[in-house]
């Protein structure tokens, strides 16, 4: 099983839906968890943290589950600029982030 | 504040040619990572460096070496290269110390051809 693991897409979401997309990771990469978005042909940038009790960014909200080993981001009335890759993190036992290889996301207008 | 600057943006070599990717942050930060994404993959750690004159190997070390004499830069060295090195190169940069201490910064990244 990969450390981490997300579902490639893409995801082709009509503007002001919403959209939400899984991250599955293994023991190794268990510490800490963080969403990071990628745009096309560019560096990747921290989107949020992920914590057990979730978190919620304006539009943004990120769930832990622990006992099934995944976390989640939902985007609520998503905007094309929400168009991008987003890639979930984790941590291992080294403080070492352990990447997924993203989610594609296509926002339609 | 510049950030992360990485030199070039875009290369082409041919198959044994040595080059170095420049890396620079201006953040006081200690760490610095050197990753390779290849084309609809994750990031891949190469190198990393938790201050000067330290190094590490990263999950993909082969082909590369980086040095960091200094806290500002931590240049990526491509010895022989090879069509497998074809990738985009990120350098990143983090502080230690912080409720923020677990976001890494980014550079444009450097997007190289090995043909």
């Amino acid at each position: 099983r990969k450390e981490v693991e997300q579902d490639p897409g893409p995801f082709n979401v009509p503007e002001g839906a919403t959209v939400a997309f899984n991250c599955t990771y293994s023991n190794s990469a268990s510490q800490s968890f963080f969403w990071y978005r990628q745009d096309c042909r560019k560096e990747p940038k921290l989107l949020m943290s992920v914590y057990s009790s979730g978190n919620e960014d304006g539009r943004f909200t990120a769930q832990l589950n622990r006992a099934s080993q995944y976390i989640s981001l939902l985007i609520r009335d998503s905007k094309l600029s929400d168009s991008a890759t987003y890639l979930c993190v984790g941590v291992d036992s080294n403080y070492q982030l352990i990447w997924g290889a993203g989610t594609k996301l296509i926002i339609k207008p | 504040n510049a950030g992360v600057t990485q030199t070039p943006k875009f290369r082409i070599l041919k198959i044994g040619q040595s080059m170095t990717l420049q890396c620079t942050q201006d953040m006081n930060h200690n760490y610095m990572y050197w990753y390779r994404q290849d084309p609809g993959m994750g990031l891949k750690l190469i190198y990393y460096s938790v201050g000067a004159g330290i190094t590490d190997k990263g999950e993909v070390p082969n082909g590369y070496n980086v040095s960091r004499s200094t806290t500002e830069d931590f240049p990526l060295r491509l010895e022989l290269a090879a069509p497998s090195q074809t990738s985009v190169y990120f350098c990143a940069s983090r502080t230690t110390s912080g409720a923020e201490w677990y976001e890494q910064y980014f550079g444009p990244g450097t997007r190289l051809t090995v043909t």
